[in-house]
C-alpha cells in the first residue's frame, strides 16, 4: 500500500519568514495530494491541494509543489504569521474520488516565533 | 465546505465495556466513511473504511471485532469500541469524502478507567 514520508516533525521560524515541509509517496498511481491543518484540539482542515496533473499551486501565502518523478511534494508559507502555528499533515491518495483513502503522513508541528 | 458531525466530542468509560461512536455527513450523503485513530502528537492512522450497505474494510492490525463498523445510511456511520481497555483509549476521528475532499468530523477523545 502507499506510505508517505513527511520531514521535518518539528519547524520552528521567525514571524514572516518561509516554512517548507516535504513529503515523499511510494505508490506512483497517486494523483491527489492535499494538505491539512490541524490545531491543538481541533479537526485537520483542508489548506491546499494539488493533483498529478498540475505541478505547482499557489493560494496567498501558501503554494504547494508536485514532482512525479521524484514522488514528492512540498508545502510553502510564506511571510509567516502566529496563526500558522499548528501541526500540519501531508497526504496522497490513489484517486480523485469519495470513496478512495487518504493515507497521511507523519505530520510538522510548525511553530512561528513572534 | 461540507459537514461532517461526530458524536460525542469526548467520553469516558469504565474497562469492559462498550462505546458507541457516531459519525454524520449533515449536508452530503457518503457512500464511504473513513475512521482514523491518533494518539497525542502522532498522525492520523485508518483504522477502517465503512462502506454504506456492505461490510467495512479494515486496515491490516486492527481488530474488526473490537472495532465494529456500521453505515447503515448514506449519512451516518457508528464506530463501536466493544470491551473497551485503557489501551484504546484515544482520540479518534471520522471523515467523508465529498468531490475531491476530505472533511473531518470534530473527533471523539475516548477515555477508558
Amino acid at each position: 500500500g502507499e506510505n508517505v514520508e513527511q520531514h521535518p516533525s518539528t519547524l520552528s521560524v521567525q514571524e514572516g519568514d518561509s516554512a517548507v515541509i516535504k513529503c515523499t509517496y511510494s505508490d506512483s498511481a497517486s494523483n491527489y495530494f492535499p494538505w491539512y491543518k490541524q490545531e491543538l484540539g481541533k479537526r485537520p482542515q483542508l489548506i491546499i491541494d494539488i493533483r498529478s496533473n498540475v505541478g505547482e499551486k499557489k493560494d496567498q501565502r501558501i503554494a504547494v509543489t508536485l514532482n512525479k518523478t521524484a514522488k514528492h511534494f512540498s508545502l510553502h508559507i510564506t511571510e509567516t504569521q502566529p496563526e500558522d502555528s499548528a501541526v500540519y499533515f501531508c497526504a496522497a491518495s490513489i484517486s480523485n474520488f469519495g470513496n478512495e483513502k487518504l493515507t497521511f503522513g507523519t505530520g510538522t508541528r510548525l511553530t512561528i516565533i513572534p | 465546505g461540507a459537514v461532517v458531525s461526530q458524536h460525542p466530542s469526548w467520553v469516558i468509560c469504565k474497562s469492559g465495556t462498550s462505546v458507541k461512536i457516531e459519525c454524520r455527513s449533515l449536508d452530503f450523503q457518503a457512500t464511504t466513511m473513513f475512521w482514523y485513530r491518533q494518539f497525542p502528537k502522532q498522525s492520523l492512522m485508518l483504522m477502517a473504511t465503512s462502506n454504506e450497505g456492505s461490510k467495512a474494510t479494515y486496515e491490516q492490525g486492527v481488530e474488526k471485532d473490537k472495532f465494529l463498523i456500521n453505515h447503515a445510511s448514506l449519512t451516518l456511520s457508528t464506530l463501536t469500541v466493544t470491551s473497551a481497555h485503557p489501551e484504546d483509549s484515544s482520540f479518534y476521528i471520522c471523515s467523508a469524502r465529498q468531490g475531491t475532499e476530505a472533511f473531518f468530523g470534530q473527533g471523539t477523545r475516548l477515555t477508558v478507567v
